[in-house]
């Protein structure tokens, strides 16, 4: 596609609840990272993949948390038991040569 | 203290002024420096991306890094509305991609 999608553009979920967060990169782009954006802040690393592999996910704030990439393109982020601070814009990013797109986010709401 | 600082604003100035917008940082090993710009409810949109010390222009907008003061600026000459929104500086040390951000500073040009 002409951008990063990311879907869905807004979540709202039960704390405690499980979610999936999905990236589709533009296409050939090999590298994607994944940040989160709480309101009136910048965003933060979480993880990133070249190509299948996390290559860096140093940014995961804990082991709710996981993302994969399984073949190489669209990108899935996890979060198990979600708590309300995790509520927050996930940003999703692919690059390739030094030109960088974000997606739109993914807005999450944990009530 | 971040590592970046970014003062937050509101800045407000009329159509066709110079803006100046800056960004201080505490990390030497920093060496790739951007400014993206950010619409509500959007992601940020990469503006210029600077390695090292100097400046670089692109049409309205000029990047100035000063690795020694540790301290970035963006300027945008002859302003316009369509230029309000958000401005966040970004750096990195090894993989642009994995950023630092500020937490931005928001932009009003008035008609």
């Amino acid at each position: 596609g002409a951008g990063v999608s990311q879907t869905p553009s807004n979540k709202v979920t039960e704390k405690g609840k499980y979610v999936e967060l999905r990236c589709d990169p533009i296409s050939g782009h090999t590298a994607l990272y994944w940040y989160r954006q709480s309101l009136g802040q910048g965003p933060e690393f979480l993880i990133y993949f070249q190509g299948t592999g996390a290559a860096d996910d140093s940014g995961l704030p804990n082991d709710r948390f996981f993302a994969v990439r399984p073949e190489g393109s669209v990108s899935t982020l996890k979060i198990q038991r979600t708590e309300r601070g995790d509520s927050a814009v996930y940003l999703c990013a692919s690059s390739l040569k030094g030109s960088y797109t974000f997606g739109s986010g993914t807005r999450l709401t944990v009530v | 203290q971040k590592e970046v600082e970014q003062d937050p604003g509101p800045l407000s100035v009329p159509e066709g002024a110079i803006v100046s917008l800056n960004c201080t940082y505490s990390n030497s090993a920093f060496q790739y420096f951007m400014w993206y710009r950010q619409y509500s409810r959007k992601g940020p949109e990469l503006l210029m991306y600077t390695y090292s010390s100097g400046n670089k222009e692109d049409g309205r907008f000029t990047a100035q890094v000063d690795k020694s003061s540790k301290y970035i600026s963006l300027f945008i000459r002859d302003s316009q509305p369509s230029d309000s929104a958000t401005y966040l500086c970004a750096m990195s040390d090894t993989n642009a991609g994995k950023s630092t951000f500020g937490d931005g500073t928001t932009l009003t040009v008035k008609p």
